[in-house]
């Protein structure tokens, strides 16, 4: 598609649930980033893709989150026994990283609300 | 460590004037975007500098970068009430693997 495509729009889960986020890139970009947005200013890179490779993993929590781009699936950020603090906006961003240019485009992002 | 820090954090103009907004960074930089994020939407991409790059402009849209002082600054003239937004400086350090180190951010409330 012509834009960055997250699903769902808004999620609430109680703590301790599972969450899963997805997000479809633009057709024929190769590179994912997935950021984490907190009370509606501080922006934290969480994890990028190459393809189904994972780039950057270095922003990643140690536990609990995980991510996958999978062939011909949307890629995918699970937060498993979710907390309080995961309470964000995910954001998934894709480039076609081309003429040494890393200009992201961002989707609408997924609203997480832990209770 | 957040790398960008933006002044002012909160600016109110009226319809017609200019408003600008500055960013600092700490490391080395190959580019510096700038985004306009809408309340409860997404980043809209406005416009790249590249570390070689002084000044660059895009409609009423004026990017400086001076790496010397690691600082940029985004001017947007005329301003209109559409322009509402809160704006975000980003970095692609030196180095690194394409993540964008994003400012803290500018809330611009323009009034008609």
């Amino acid at each position: 598609g012509e834009e960055v495509a997250q699903t769902p729009k808004h999620l609430v889960r109680g703590e301790g649930q599972k969450a899963k986020l997805y997000c479809a890139p633009i057709k024929g970009h190769s590179y994912v980033f997935w950021y984490q947005q907190v009370l509606k200013n501080e922006f934290k890179f969480l994890i990028s893709f190459q393809n189904e490779n994972v780039f950057d993993e270095t922003g990643m929590p140690k536990e609990r989150f995980s991510a996958k781009c999978l062939p011909n699936s949307p890629c995918s950020l699970e937060i498993q026994a979710t907390k309080l603090e995961d309470s964000a906006v995910y954001f998934c961003a894709s480039s076609p990283r081309t003429s040494g240019s890393n200009e992201q485009f961002f989707g609408p992002g997924t609203r997480l609300t832990v209770l | 460590s957040q790398q960008g820090e933006e002044d002012p954090q909160a600016l109110s103009i009226q319809e017609g004037e200019n408003a600008t907004m500055n960013c600092s960074y700490k490391t080395s930089i190959n580019n510096l975007q700038w985004y306009r994020q809408n309340s409860g939407r997404g980043l809209v991409h406005l416009i790249l500098i590249r570390s070689n790059e002084r000044e660059k402009h895009s409609g009423r849209l004026r990017v400086t970068l001076d790496t010397s002082k690691k600082s940029s600054s985004l001017l947007i003239t005329a301003s209109r009430a559409a322009d509402t937004a809160s704006y975000f400086c980003a970095t692609d350090a030196m180095g690194n693997t394409d993540k964008l180190i994003f400012g803290t951010g500018t809330r611009l409330q323009v009034f008609p």
